[in-house]
This record gives C-alpha cells, structure tokens and sequence, in this order.
C-alpha cells in the first residue's frame, strides 16, 4: 500500500503571497490531518476532515484553510503569507474507525521570505 | 482547551539503561494518549498508544502507563539501543477514534551513548 503523499516538499515564498499544499492518503483512509510542526512549538493542530466535512479546527487563524475532496485528497492553504508560517507542515491520514494510528506523510517544508 | 506538558525536553542515557518520558495533560475528557517516534528526517511514527480504561501497555522494550486521577502519562524504553535515538512525542486526544484531534508534548530528544 503506498505511503501518505504530500506535494511540494519544498517551497519557498516571500511575504503575502499564498500557498497551496497536496495531501493524497492512503487508499481507504478517509480521515485527514493536518500539523504544523516547528522547532519549538512541536506537533501543532490545523485541522481535520472526514468524507469531506472538516470535522475539527485547531487554533490557528483564518488564513489557514483546507478543503478535502470526494477522493480523500486534501489540500490546505495559507494566505498572505507571514514569516511565521514558515515551518513543515505535516498531513496524516487514519483508518479512523477501529483505530487512532495516524500515519504521516513526509510533509512540506514552507520557507517564507 | 487541551494542554499537554512533556518532560525532559532533552534526555541522554547509556546503551542498555533504561529511559522515562513524562507527560501531564489538562482535558479530563481526553481518552487517547499515543506516544510517536520522529527519526531525523523522518516522519513521525507511532510507536505505541493507550486508552483511558487501560493503566499500563507494554510492547516489547517498550511501555506506557497512564495515572487518570493524575492526569499524567509515562513512556519507558528498557534496555536502550542505539536505534533509539530519536525525538518522542506524546499526545492527547478526546475523539471517539482518538485521530480526530490530537493534542501533541513539545518533544523530547532521546539520546543514546554507545
């Protein structure tokens, strides 16, 4: 089975412009995470869908956003890009039903410049 | 909201010693409490989880405990090898799943001396 995919793995921005993140899951994994982690802050929520519908929202300001697709694909987005927002930006997906496992993909490396 | 607390943030120990990784958390509702191990480079993985009607869980080298009164939860490596070495997340959920929403420790950077 393959992995948890995310595109790009890296990118670079400057400040203000957008950006858009790929998650594909694994085959049959209809729930879809997303973290943020940087260096001090660890693993942090962003959100979280399921059959399309965002199940649950962490903290994180209106320029995040993300939708999901009928196909369990994901896609988040970051507008007006801050400096802050540089950081690896982690999706998962999990079987959801009988277990709490999520699996990673490797992430995406957003610098904002 | 959740709040999870992870000590030490840095920990060494000697080949073969055992190692102890404490979290505390603030949700009383929370009933899912895994533990992930992140390699450098890597993505993070999970390494072995509990749930709330459950006190201890072992799994070869590695266990966890859980203090619901407390609050808190412990990992424990026995017998440490070098493949250890890695950055341990603990983390707390309250989904009926558990991979609805986790809450995650800022980390802990396990070290393993030859």
């Amino acid at each position: 089975k393959a992995g948890v995919t995310q595109t790009p793995r890296y990118l670079i921005k400057t400040r203000g412009q957008q950006v858009t993140l790929s998650c594909s899951p694994i085959s049959g994994h209809r729930s879809v995470s997303w973290y943020q982690q940087t260096p001090g802050q660890g693993l942090q929520f962003l959100f979280e869908y399921f059959s399309e519908t965002q199940r649950n929202k962490g903290n994180f300001p209106g320029r995040f956003s993300g939708r999901q697709f009928s196909n369990s694909r994901s896609e988040m987005n970051v507008s007006t890009l801050e400096l802050g927002d540089s950081a690896l930006y982690l999706c998962a997906s999990s079987a959801g039903e009988r277990t709490g496992e999520l699996f990673f993909g490797e992430g995406s490396r957003l610098t904002v410049l | 909201g959740e709040n999870v607390e992870q000590h030490p943030s840095t920990l060494s120990v000697q080949e073969g010693d055992s190692a102890v990784i404490k979290c505390t958390y603030s949700d009383s509702a929370s009933n899912y409490f895994p533990w992930y191990k992140q390699e450098l480079g890597k993505r993070p993985q999970l390494i072995i989880d509990i749930r709330s009607n459950v006190g201890e869980k072992k799994d070869q080298r590695i266990a966890v405990t859980l203090n619901k009164t407390a609050k808190h939860f412990s990992l424990h490596i026995t017998e440490t090898q070098p493949e250890d070495s890695a950055v341990y997340f603990c983390a707390a959920s309250r989904g009926k799943f558990g991979n609805e929403k986790l809450t995650f420790g800022t980390g802990t950077r396990l070290t393993i001396i030859p």
